[in-house]
């Protein structure tokens, strides 16, 4: 089983602020990384899926940025707003295609 | 599609009765996963399926606990006998690894409480 690592655990941000979490993942036997928002009360909602490195997704307000060769991916969210409160998780995939999940950053957006 | 459908939504139920938690995945995918919720552990993978075959149980915490896939669009995972601290949400989801870059999809989630 893959270890995850998401950093920081929890954030509090203003509303308009910019920011962003990191997401370690072995380099080894790489398959895929994923990005999920997950609300309270809700299930996962896939954001981002990057296999190459140097890959760069973006929706909206929301990117995301891959290394594979350091075992690190970014999630950025510029100009926060509320509605962007919610846990990002992060998972990644080996060669046997199982999401191995971190623990998640919890984002608190205040007005 | 309706998405990854998991059934009860919630369900309470005493120690030591069998639970079963069901899950339809989305029409043609190939992966299915179970995954436990706690606040303690965050989300585990319990066990996860390709083309239906149990690829990799190492997650399921004990003999307790079983999983099936009869056919492509069909789950169960039982829990015989039930313990307390068996509580958690458990999610199913699915996937399609056809394109190289797989993108699971999850389940509303069953909330488990065993008193």
């Amino acid at each position: 089983i893959l270890n995850v690592e998401q950093s920081p655990q929890s954030l509090h941000v203003q509303e308009g602020d910019s920011t962003n979490f990191t997401c370690s993942f072995p380099s080894s036997n790489f398959y895929a990384l994923h990005w999920y928002r997950w609300e309270t009360a809700k299930s996962p909602e896939a954001l981002f899926v990057m296999t190459l490195n140097g890959d760069e997704k973006k929706k909206g307000r929301i990117s995301a940025t891959l290394n594979t060769k350091e075992g690190y991916s970014y999630l950025y969210i510029k100009g926060s707003q509320p509605e962007d409160s919610a846990t990002y998780l992060c998972a990644s995939s080996g060669s046997a295609r199982q999401l191995t999940f971190g623990s998640g950053t919890q984002l608190t957006v205040l007005p | 599609d309706a998405g990854v459908i998991q059934s009860p939504r919630h369900e309470v139920t005493e120690m030591g009765q069998e639970v079963t938690l069901r899950c339809k995945p989305i029409s043609g995918h190939d992966y299915l996963f179970w995954y436990r919720q706690t606040m303690m552990r965050g989300l585990e993978l319990l066990i996860y399926f390709n083309n239906n075959v149990p690829i990799d149980d190492s997650g399921m915490p004990e003999d307790r606990f079983s999983a099936k896939m009869p056919n492509a669009s069909f789950s169960t995972l039982k829990i015989q006998p039930s313990e307390p601290r068996d509580s958690a949400v458990y999610f199913c989801a699915s996937s399609l690894d056809k394109t190289g870059a797989p993108e699971a999809f999850f389940g509303q989630g069953t909330r488990l409480t065993v008193v």
